[in-house]
């Protein structure tokens, strides 16, 4: 069984620091995803990685796939209020078209 | 815009009293999905059609049932709510292609169950 460990599950921290959200699976996946949700509405999607080693950038949001296609990572320059939500790393692999999920993470940017 | 549409966004339904979501998309994607999703957990993947087939996850209560009369609409209902099943309920859609693997969400319905 596929399994996606996330970490934290819960941050709270000062507006203006910088903070790293790591998905990381024992298991290879084709793609991993990264999803934002705010209280009360659904989850949208931040961003797809693919290839091994894969950085993207959004913004003040950097994402990058880890060389062997096992773990992500979410960093988050300057975090601002409206960063606050629910982060959730999903990852899929070519025989499917299902995803994986990660427990989420919580963070909180306190003002 | 191409989107996927939750309604009613609110309900608010009585112990053991049957409810029905419904979620629409004009995206044209084969395959559509309903989460539960419990305070700041993941969804948790209740069963999905792809096209007319439904795909049922092993651990979902048979007090839950979907209906999808047509590509567009899909429905969750709920025979008999109980307290546990207070919950946010999203839907999503994803084009069903192996190794193609976005899903887009609606909005979501937060059910309280009284």
């Amino acid at each position: 069984t596929q399994l996606l460990e996330q970490s934290p599950q819960f941050l709270s921290i000062q507006e203006g620091e910088n903070l790293t959200v790591y998905c990381n699976s024992s298991s290879v996946f084709s793609s991993l995803q990264w999803y934002r949700q705010e209280p009360g509405e659904g989850p949208v999607l931040l961003v797809t990685v693919v290839t091994g080693g894969e950085v993207k950038k959004l913004k003040r949001l950097t994402f990058q796939f880890g060389d062997a296609r096992k773990d992500s990572s979410l960093h988050i320059t300057a975090a601002q209020t409206g960063d606050t939500g629910l982060y959730l790393c999903a990852g899929g692999t070519d025989s499917n078209y299902q995803l994986i999920w990660g427990a989420g993470t919580k963070l909180i940017i306190k003002p | 815009d191409a989107m996927v549409i939750q309604n009613p966004r609110y309900q608010v339904t009585q112990f053991g009293k049957p409810v029905t979501l419904s979620c629409s998309q004009t995206l044209n994607h084969n395959v559509m999905y309903w989460y539960q999703q419990k305070s700041s957990q993941a969804p948790k993947l209740l069963f999905h059609y792809y096209d007319k087939d439904f795909n049922n996850e092993a651990d979902t209560p048979d007090n839950f049932q979907s209906r999808r009369p047509n590509t567009s609409f899909c429905f969750l209902d709920i025979r008999s709510p109980g307290l546990g099943d207070a919950a946010m309920y999203l839907c999503a859609t994803s084009r069903g292609l192996a190794g193609i693997h976005e899903q887009f969400f609606g909005p979501g319905t937060r059910l309280t169950v009284l």
